[in-house]
């Protein structure tokens, strides 16, 4: 069946470390991953996407690895800044039917 | 113009009442969306529209009325909620298999 989740629910980093949330999905049928950040009291905010025919994409400082051979997805937060203390979740859509499913979240925690 | 814009940012209502939430956007987006989030949950979603119809109701109780007078307005009617129904329901809007662009949420209050 279609489910998203996130191996961690907290994550503590070294503020200036690189940090990196990991997602698995178990919908092979999946072909469009998105990365979302929810800061306290606000809604979720876009961050980068990946389409299923690309394995790597990188933007200001994050970067989203996808392995479709696990249904594996990653996302790399470069020298990390307290700015980025938030929940990250990752959510999929496939068949192309517009049903976005996030997954269960990981809370980033930047340690000073 | 890049937002979502959802009101009342906050409601307290009780179980006899009926109330609206009510999300716009003006992007041009010709989707739209509500989703429900607990504390400390990922958003589920409840209800798609797709150039104003309603695609998809991830069978959501009838206590909850969606609603798309155009491609620029959603609004989610409420009436005889639970308190368990207490939640943010969040706003979300985009083109064909797109990113999400949510509001802010508005936070709902079930006594």
């Amino acid at each position: 069946g279609e489910s998203v989740g996130l191996h961690l629910p907290t994550l503590s980093v070294q503020e200036g470390d690189n940090s990196i949330i990991n997602c698995a999905y178990s919908n092979s049928a999946s072909d469009y991953f998105i990365w979302y950040k929810q800061e306290s009291g606000k809604g979720p905010q876009f961050i980068i996407d990946i389409r299923s025919n690309m394995d790597k994409r990188q933007g200001q400082r994050v970067t989203v690895l996808l392995n479709k051979t696990v249904k594996h997805l990653s996302l790399q937060i470069a020298a990390t800044q307290p700015g980025d203390s938030a929940v990250y979740f990752c959510a999929e859509t496939g068949n192309r039917d517009d049903k976005i499913i996030f997954g269960k979240g990981t809370r980033l925690h930047i340690l000073p | 113009d890049t937002e979502v814009t959802q009101t009342p940012k906050h409601l307290v209502m009780g179980m006899t009442n009926k109330k609206s939430l009510k999300c716009e956007q003006h992007m041009g987006h010709r989707a739209m969306y509500w989703y429900k989030q607990k504390a400390k949950k990922p958003p589920e979603l409840m209800f798609v529209y797709s150039y104003e119809k309603l695609s998809i109701n991830e069978s959501v109780p009838s206590r909850f009325s969606p609603e798309c007078p155009n491609s620029s307005l959603l609004n989610l009617h409420l009436h005889a909620l639970q308190p368990e129904d207490s939640a943010l329901y969040l706003c979300a809007s985009s083109q064909p298999t797109g990113e999400l662009f949510f509001g802010e949420g508005s936070r709902l209050t079930v006594l």
